[in-house]
């Protein structure tokens, strides 16, 4: 139980196109999610934590209007990047959690984005 | 994320002995310690994970040692296996309704055959 999916688990697209990607909770609903991104050999950057029919919270730094989060269900939350560009490229992991007094955060298997 | 300290940043090992990880925090309200393990092109997946009103705690191989006065926890992997080769992150957050992870730097573990 307690699965995470992410798709597509890789996308390539031209520099000022914009991407989409999925997060979804399989087997359980998700109060919470974040999003993360991961640059080669170094540690998951928390994003943004999104509720379900609410507003996502960005962390400082991270461009709101740039990287779109819609959390439209318990179960899917999106992550779009709008007018991509090769700095963008990176790898985008989520994760969920059933919130509650539940500790654990559910990761998903992550999105390698590559901006041409 | 700067309030976690991950050491060491690699390591290797020999099949059969022992890795050691530590992790040393600053934020006193961190109230749920865990550890990640990640390998190449996935996601990280919760390892094995403690509470501060235990000293340790032990999953197999794997064991945790918490020492809340020092504000450091550790994670021990003993007999370790090629297949442990992989990235270790602690990542420690509050109790209650935060469920925000503070992730640490990572580990690279490499266990030699």
């Amino acid at each position: 139980g307690a699965v995470v999916s992410q798709h597509p688990s890789w996308v390539i697209c031209k520099s000022g196109t914009s991407v989409k990607i999925e997060c979804r909770s399989l087997d359980f609903q998700a109060t919470t999610m974040f999003w993360y991104r991961q640059f080669p050999k170094q540690s998951l950057m928390l994003m943004a934590t999104s509720n379900e029919g609410s507003k996502a919270t960005y962390e400082q730094g991270v461009e709101k209007d740039k990287f779109l989060i819609n959390h439209a269900s318990l179960t899917l939350s999106t992550l779009t990047v709008t007018s991509a560009h090769p700095e963008d490229s990176s790898f985008y992991i989520c994760s969920a959690t059933p919130g509650l007094d539940y500790n654990e955060q559910f990761f998903g298997p992550g999105t390698r984005l590559t901006v041409l | 994320q700067q309030q976690v300290k991950q050491s060491p940043q690699s390591l290797i090992v020999q099949k059969g002995g022992i890795s050691i990880i530590n992790c040393a925090y600053e934020n006193t309200a961190f109230d749920y310690f865990p550890w990640y393990q990640q390998f190449p092109g996935k996601g990280p997946a919760l390892l094995i994970a403690i509470r501060p009103d235990v000293s340790e705690k032990k999953e197999g191989r794997f064991t945790i040692s918490f020492n809340k006065s020092a504000k450091q926890f550790s994670l021990h992997i003993m007999d370790s296996q090629p297949g442990d080769s992989a990235t270790y992150f602690c990542a420690p957050r509050p109790g209650s309704n935060d469920y925000k992870l503070s992730f640490g730097a990572g580990t690279t573990v490499t266990v030699r055959a």
